[in-house]
């Protein structure tokens, strides 16, 4: 059984530009989750979606944003991107259409973004 | 709210025990903890319920405290294998059951 894909591993962008991310769930999984990783800051929850519709949201700015489609592949979106959003952004997936308070997270390797 | 972890890292010798604390402001509805290695996904460990509830390997133990908002995860005859960077999350119910996490403790077994 293939595990959560995060396509691109590493990428390099500058200051001001937009960056895209991709997430393939395991099969099955309905629910993704993304976050967000950097040094000293551990994982800080960016959203979740379940069924194409963003069920929670963490503290990001407006800049940050989602979405899944219906085979339940989801892309993040920063744009305006700025130093600070240098970091690995992780997404996970789960089974079921219980809430992020129960169930097992399988995470993806991640995608490192280096901002310039 | 983000829980806080203690202690942030910690050294060990192959057979050698330890704990790991998650604590919360908030009350909790469940705790989560997860192992990540170096360069690695983060994978997953155990879950805790309020109620009593648990889910998870069977080697790990850990414990929740639900009054004190407080969960341990406890490393016995700690192996070479143990070392990475534990991570609890914690839930607090509600209409929002968004996955918090701490910024992590750093276990390193030494031989």
């Amino acid at each position: 059984k293939a595990g959560v894909t995060q396509t691109p591993r590493y990428l390099i962008k500058t200051r001001g530009q937009q960056v895209t991310l991709s997430c393939s769930p395991i099969s099955g999984h309905r629910s993704v989750s993304w976050y967000q990783q950097t040094p000293g800051q551990g994982l800080q929850f960016l959203f979740e979606y379940f069924s194409e519709t963003q069920r929670n949201k963490g503290n990001f700015p407006g800049r940050f944003s989602g979405r899944q489609f219906s085979n339940s592949r989801s892309e993040m979106n920063v744009s305006t991107l700025e130093l600070g959003d240098s970091a690995l952004y992780l997404c996970a997936s789960k089974t079921g259409d219980r809430q992020m308070a129960t169930g097992e997270l399988f995470f993806g390797e991640g995608s490192r973004l280096t901002v310039l | 709210q983000q829980p806080v972890q203690s202690p942030q890292a910690v050294i060990l010798r192959e057979g050698e025990d330890a704990v790991i604390n998650c604590s919360s402001s908030k009350a909790l509805y469940s705790v989560h903890w997860y192992r990540q290695k170096h360069g690695e996904a983060p994978v997953f460990l155990m879950i805790l319920l309020k109620g009593g509830e648990q889910k998870g390997h069977e080697k790990i133990s850990a414990s929740f405290n639900e009054k004190k908002q407080q969960s341990s995860l406890y490393l016995t005859a700690s192996q070479l294998s143990y070392s990475g960077t534990y991570f609890c999350g914690t839930t607090t119910g509600g209409s929002n059951y968004k996955l918090t996490f701490g910024k992590g403790t750093l276990l390193t077994v030494n031989p």
